[in-house]
């Protein structure tokens, strides 16, 4: 099984640029997950979702917006990237259920210049 | 709002010797779930314990275990026979029970191991 996959796993975008950060699974979990990896400061969650078709957000949603049309994919899309949003960003996913932790992608390094 | 405190931004361990990182955490939540997770310089999350807080038993894995103390908050990992290999940074993690299995995550611990 390939897990979570993430791509792209390094990407430089100019301020005011747009892009679409992928993430898929292959394991059928319910749940998936961005959070974002800032030096000293641990993950954050940005937004979540239970379930194709439902999504809400974490707690730092600002300046992100994500689908879940399929129980496989959840982008998360970066609006007008800000230098704010140079971080490192980390895709999960698990099941309906805390016994089995969540399958972490590898992350995307993301640097705004 | 629930928070998770590490206090030990880094630390050190010679090779074979043992070592315990802290981690508290704040909640008013009966029921959850702790964590540690190890992330080397690979950048992949690994998931090296779970604690159920309605275990009292403390949750053993191999070389790492957990001393749980519910009524203080507190769930340190202690590594036993340190190994090369266990260099890394380990973040603690909070997740309340039936909140969409939401982490929760402590700032992180950056441990190296010395030979």
């Amino acid at each position: 099984n390939a897990g979570v996959t993430q791509t792209p796993k390094f990407r430089i975008l100019k301020i005011g640029q747009s892009m679409t950060l992928q993430c898929t699974q292959d394991m059928n979990h319910n749940y998936m997950y961005w959070y974002r990896q800032d030096p000293g400061m641990g993950l954050k969650l940005i937004y979540y979702s239970v379930g194709a078709g439902i999504t809400d957000k974490g707690e730092v949603p600002n300046g992100y917006n994500v689908s879940r049309s399929t129980t496989e994919d959840f982008p998360l899309r970066l609006e007008l990237a800000a230098p704010s949003q140079t971080s490192v960003y980390f895709c999960a996913s698990s099941y309906s259920s805390p016994d089995y932790g969540y399958t972490f992608g590898s992350g995307t390094r993301l640097t705004v210049v | 709002a629930q928070t998770v405190t590490q206090s030990q931004p880094e630390m050190s361990v010679q090779e074979a010797e043992t070592v315990t990182l802290s981690c508290t955490y704040d909640t008013s939540e009966s029921n959850y779930y702790l964590f540690w997770y190890k992330q080397p310089p690979s950048r992949q999350m690994i998931l090296v314990i779970r604690q159920e807080a309605y275990k009292q038993q403390n949750a053993t894995e191999n070389r790492f275990s957990v001393n749980f103390q519910k009524a203080a908050k507190s769930f340190s990992l202690k590594i036993s026979d340190s190994q090369l290999g266990d260099t890394a940074m380990y973040f603690c993690a909070f997740m309340k029970q039936g909140g969409s299995e939401k982490l929760v995550f402590g700032k992180g611990t950056k441990l190296t191991v010395n030979p």
